[in-house]
């Protein structure tokens, strides 16, 4: 497994339509995590999952986002009706917890996708 | 609530020793790691401290002060490679182990 990745890289949307990313975890990694990061902060928590189960949603998360992760391996975070404020760098993040033959708690990080909103 | 704070930026002389400091308040406990990050790149975890004490590992060690609520991340043998952003993140008691970061140190290393 090469680790945890994300798609797309790079999305250019103009305000007011809809976006969709979708991250693959670290195959044996149950935990999964959104963030989003902006230029010059550190990332900042949007939501968690584990298996496919959303244990928990940032305050941050308005009701324009949605994130699901079906089947408990993928995970896809949707933002409807794009505003400029959601420009941002989108990351995921994987993690083995308890149920996992090693669970670490380490997070490992994908590539993120990097919206920007006209 | 949750407050971590860590110097905005750093710069070093290639082949010095820096210490990065992250001082945090967190409503409960349950470790701190850093992480580093190029720019436009994901961040890479470099250590995770749970119990007070120094964590090494090749040019970076970690420290940890509970009581304190400090944390250090020490380079040595800097190299050029190491210009980055140094992030501090702490999680707490809980069921998500979600990560909360600091702003992170631009840390700039000139030869």
């Amino acid at each position: 497994d090469t680790g945890v990745s994300q798609n797309p890289r790079h999305k250019i949307t103009k305000r007011g339509q809809n976006v969709t990313f979708r991250c693959d975890p670290i195959s044996e990694h149950n935990r999964l995590y959104w963030y989003r990061q902006t230029l010059g902060q550190g990332p900042e928590f949007l939501t968690y999952f584990q298996n496919e189960a959303q244990l928990e949603k940032s305050r941050l998360l308005s009701d324009r986002f949605s994130a699901e992760r079906p089947k408990g391996s993928f995970s896809t975070l949707e933002i409807q009706r794009t505003e400029q404020g959601d420009s941002a760098m989108y990351l995921c993040a994987s993690s083995s917890g308890p149920g996992t033959s090693v669970p670490t708690y380490e997070q490992y990080f994908g590539p993120g996708t990097r919206l920007t909103v006209t | 609530g949750q407050n971590i704070d860590q110097p905005t930026e750093m710069t070093a002389t290639e082949g010095a020793i820096v210490q990065i400091n992250c001082t945090y308040q967190t409503s409960g406990f349950n470790g701190l790691f850093w992480y580093q990050q190029h720019a436009g790149e994901a961040p890479t975890f470099l250590s995770y401290n749970v119990l007070d004490g120094l964590e090494e590992k090749g040019r970076f060690s970690s420290f940890l002060s509970r009581s304190k609520g400090y944390s250090y991340l020490l380079l040595k043998e800097l190299q050029m490679k190491d210009s980055a952003s140094y992030l501090c993140a702490v999680t707490s008691t809980g069921n998500t182990d979600k990560l909360i970061f600091g702003t992170g140190t631009r840390l700039q290393v000139f030869p």
